[in-house]
C-alpha cells in the first residue's frame, strides 16, 4: 500500500514569495492534515479536511495561509506571502475517518521550507 | 487548551539500560498514540493506546495508558543504538461533532550510547 506522498520535499524561498505545497493522501483515506512542525518541537495541526470538507483550521493563519482539497483526494497548503518564521517542516497525514473511530495518523515525508 | 507534556525532552541512555519517557497530559482523553521520529525523516506510528490500563509492546518498547492519572509511559528495556530518536506522544481529543484531533507534546530526544 502507497504512503502518504508529498512534494516539494525541499523548498527555498526569500520572505514575502510565495509558496505551495502538494499532498496525496493514502487512497480510501477520507480525513487529511496540516501539520506546521517547527525545529525542535512537535507537529501542531494547521488544518484538518473530512472528504474536502474543513473541519478544523482554527490554528491556521488565515491572512497568509490556504488549504484547499478538491475532489476530497490531493490537497494543495499555500503560503502567501512567507515570513521568517514560517521556516518549518510541514507535514500531511491522513486517516481512514476522523470521527469516532480512532484516529490513526499516517504521516507523509514532509517539506522542510526554509525562509530566507 | 490541552497540554501534552513529556519528560524528559532530552535522555542519554547506555546501551542495556532500562528508562522510562513520561507523558502527561491535561484534560480527558482515552486515545494516545506514540510515534518515532528519525532525523530528517516523517513520523512512524509506534503504539495505539485506546482504553485505561492498554498496554503494548514491540520488541524493546512498551506504552501503557492511565486515563484516571492522565499518564502515559514508554518504557525502554535494555536499549540499544538503533533505538535512537525522537520519540513523540500524541494525545486525541473530541473537537467537535463528530471529530478528533491529535495533540503532541514536544518530544523526547533519545540518544544511545554504546
Amino acid at each position: 500500500e502507497a504512503g502518504v506522498a508529498q512534494s516539494p520535499r525541499y523548498k527555498i524561498i526569500e520572505k514575502r514569495q510565495s509558496v505551495a505545497f502538494w499532498c496525496n493522501p493514502i487512497s480510501g483515506h477520507a480525513t487529511l492534515y496540516w501539520y506546521q512542525q517547527i525545529l525542535g518541537q512537535g507537529p501542531k495541526l494547521l488544518i484538518q479536511f473530512q472528504n474536502n470538507g474543513v473541519v478544523d483550521d482554527s490554528q491556521l493563519p488565515k491572512d497568509r495561509f490556504s488549504a484547499e482539497r478538491l475532489k476530497g483526494v490531493d490537497s494543495t497548503l499555500k503560503i502567501q506571502p512567507a515570513k521568517l518564521e514560517d521556516s518549518a517542516v510541514y507535514l500531511c497525514a491522513s486517516s481512514v475517518t476522523g470521527h469516532s473511530s480512532y484516529n490513526e495518523q499516517f504521516f507523509g515525508p514532509g517539506t522542510r521550507l526554509t525562509v530566507l | 487548551e490541552l497540554k501534552v507534556e513529556q519528560n524528559p525532552l532530552f535522555l542519554s541512555m547506555q546501551e542495556g539500560k532500562n528508562y522510562t519517557i513520561y507523558c502527561n497530559y491535561s484534560t480527558t482523553s482515552d486515545r494516545l498514540y506514540w510515534y518515532r521520529q528519525d532525523p530528517g525523516k516523517s513520523l512512524e506510528s509506534l503504539f495505539v493506546l485506546l482504553s485505561n490500563g492498554a498496554v503494548k509492546q514491540e520488541g524493546r518498547l512498551m506504552a501503557s495508558l492511565d486515563t484516571k492519572a492522565r499518564l502515559s509511559t514508554l518504557h525502554i528495556t535494555a536499549a540499544v543504538h538503533d533505538l535512537s530518536a525522537t520519540y513523540f506522544c500524541a494525545v486525541d481529543i473530541w473537537s467537535g461533532g463528530s471529530n478528533y484531533k491529535l495533540t503532541f507534546g514536544k518530544g523526547t530526544l533519545l540518544t544511545v550510547n554504546p
